[in-house]
C-alpha cells in the first residue's frame, strides 16, 4: 500500500518567514494530494490540494508543488503568521479524489512573534 | 455548512469494555471514514464505508469493527477494549468523488 512520509516533524519561523513542509509517497499510482491543517484543538480542515497533471498551485499565501518524477511535493506558506500556527497534514490517494487517503505523519508549524 | 458530530469528546473507559463511537453527518454523503490520531504517528485510517451496510478495512483495522445501518450514521466498536487502544478517534465523511473530507471534533478515549 501507499506510504507518505512528511518532514520535518516540527518547525519553528519567525513571522514574516518563509515555511517549507515536504512529503514523499511510495505509489507512482498516487494522483491527488490534500493538504490539511489542524488548530489546537480543532478538526482537521483541507487547505489546499494538487492533482497530477498539475506542478503547481497557488492560494494567497499558500502553494503546493508536485515533483512526480521524484514522488514529492511540498507545501509552502509565505509571510507567515501567528495563526499560521498548527499541524499540518499532507496525503495521497491514487483514487484521483479523497476517498481514500493516507496521511503523512504531521508536521506541527510554530510561527513565533 | 457540512456537520460532523461525534457522540463524545472524552471518554474514560476500563479494560476488557465493550466501547461504541458514534459518528453522525448531515450532508447525506455516501463516504464515512474513522481515523485514529497519534502523536507522531499522523491520521491513521481504521475503517471506511462507501454506503449503507458496506465497509471496508482501513490500514489499522484489528481490534476494531463498524456498523453502518443508516447512511448519516457510521459507528466504531471496540469489542474489547485495551490500553494501545487510547487515543483521538477522528470520524469523517466525504460526498462522492469529492475533495474534501469533513471531520467530527474528535472523541478522546483513554482505556485504563
Amino acid at each position: 500500500g501507499e506510504n507518505v512520509e512528511q518532514h520535518p516533524s516540527t518547525l519553528s519561523v519567525q513571522e514574516g518567514d518563509s515555511a517549507v513542509i515536504k512529503c514523499t509517497y511510495s505509489d507512482s499510482a498516487s494522483n491527488y494530494f490534500p493538504w490539511y491543517k489542524q488548530e489546537l484543538g480543532k478538526r482537521p480542515q483541507l487547505i489546499i490540494d494538487i492533482r497530477s497533471n498539475v506542478g503547481e498551485k497557488k492560494d494567497q499565501r499558500i502553494a503546493v508543488t508536485l515533483n512526480k518524477t521524484a514522488k514529492h511535493f511540498s507545501l509552502h506558506i509565505t509571510e507567515t503568521q501567528p495563526e499560521d500556527s498548527a499541524v499540518y497534514f499532507c496525503a495521497a490517494s491514487s483514487t484521483g479524489t479523497a476517498s481514500k487517503l493516507t496521511f503523512g505523519t504531521g508536521t506541527r508549524l510554530q510561527v513565533t512573534l | 455548512d457540512v456537520k460532523v458530530t461525534q457522540s463524545s469528546r472524552y471518554l474514560v473507559k476500563r479494560t476488557g469494555e465493550k466501547v461504541f463511537l458514534e459518528c453522525v453527518q448531515d450532508m447525506d454523503h455516501e463516504n464515512m471514514f474513522w481515523y485514529r490520531q497519534d502523536p507522531g504517528l499522523g491520521l491513521r485510517l481504521i475503517y471506511f464505508s462507501y454506503d449503507v451496510k458496506m465497509k471496508e478495512k482501513g490500514d489499522i483495522p484489528e481490534g476494531y469493527s463498524v456498523s453502518r445501518e443508516k447512511k448519516e450514521r457510521f459507528s466504531l466498536i471496540l469489542e474489547s477494549a485495551s490500553t494501545n487502544q487510547t487515543s483521538m478517534y477522528l470520524c469523517a465523511s466525504l460526498a462522492g468523488h469529492s475533495y474534501e473530507q469533513y471531520f467530527g471534533p474528535g472523541t478522546r478515549l483513554t482505556v485504563t
